[in-house]
């Protein structure tokens, strides 16, 4: 079956423009997770949606930040008036129920790269 | 609370052996391991859980110490095929993952 999928692969904007990366989970995953990977680091946590419960947020570096997932499915990360310091690869990832006991299938990112 | 991995970089040539190691603070509920090739997304490689076995990819077997609150990653003559970076994930429950920083393995021929 379909992996995940991420859109643009590549996205190079402007200083304080606004972009939106968009997702698509494995279909029937219930959880779904955004990471920031900055150059040779680390996987950063940024959001984890888990079914219909409210979001886990706590890694959202700041207010500029936001992400909704729709129907349960399709998520959108939107980053307004970006800087650069965004720039990075972000990932987002999968699962088929939330938690740590299941394996997380990642998509192939999108390049953020603020000019 | 992120996991803290050692080394963070190791050169192996084709055939040697390593071990990976992600140490945690608190007490851990499940370990997971990921292995990353340069430019291309992580992907899993086997689950540890507290209380569970030891397990097994390939030729790649992982530990996990409850105790110690640290899970081993041990890689049995390394093929080129395993180079690539490596991140731990842990949990404290059933709940979202924390990565460490990774380890760097580059195997030579």
């Amino acid at each position: 079956g379909a992996g995940v999928s991420q859109s643009p692969s590549n996205k190079v904007t402007e200083k304080g423009k606004d972009v939106e990366l968009r997702c698509d989970p494995i279909s029937g995953h219930t959880a779904l997770y955004w990471y920031r990977q900055s150059l040779g680091q680390g996987l950063e946590f940024l959001i984890y949606f888990q079914g219909n419960s409210a979001p886990d947020k706590s890694g959202l570096p700041s207010d500029r930040f936001s992400a909704e997932r729709t129907g349960g499915s399709v998520s959108t990360l939107t980053i307004q008036r970006t800087q650069q310091e965004d720039s990075a690869v972000y990932l987002c990832a999968s699962s088929r129920l939330p938690g740590g006991p299941y394996e997380q299938y990642f998509g192939p990112g999108t390049r953020l790269t603020v000019t | 609370q992120q996991p803290v991995q050692s080394p963070q970089a190791v050169i192996l040539r084709e055939g040697e052996d390593a071990v990976i190691n992600c140490s945690s603070s608190k007490a851990l509920y499940s370990v997971h391991w990921y292995r990353q090739k340069h430019g291309e997304a992580p992907v899993f490689l086997m689950i540890l859980l507290k209380g569970g076995e030891q397990m097994r990819h390939e030729k790649i077997s992982a530990s996990f110490n409850e105790k110690k609150q640290q899970s081993s990653l041990y890689l049995t003559a390394s093929q080129l095929s395993y180079s690539g970076t490596y991140f731990c994930g842990t949990s404290f429950g059933n709940e979202k993952l924390t990565f460490g920083t990774g380890t760097r393995l580059t195997i030579i021929p």
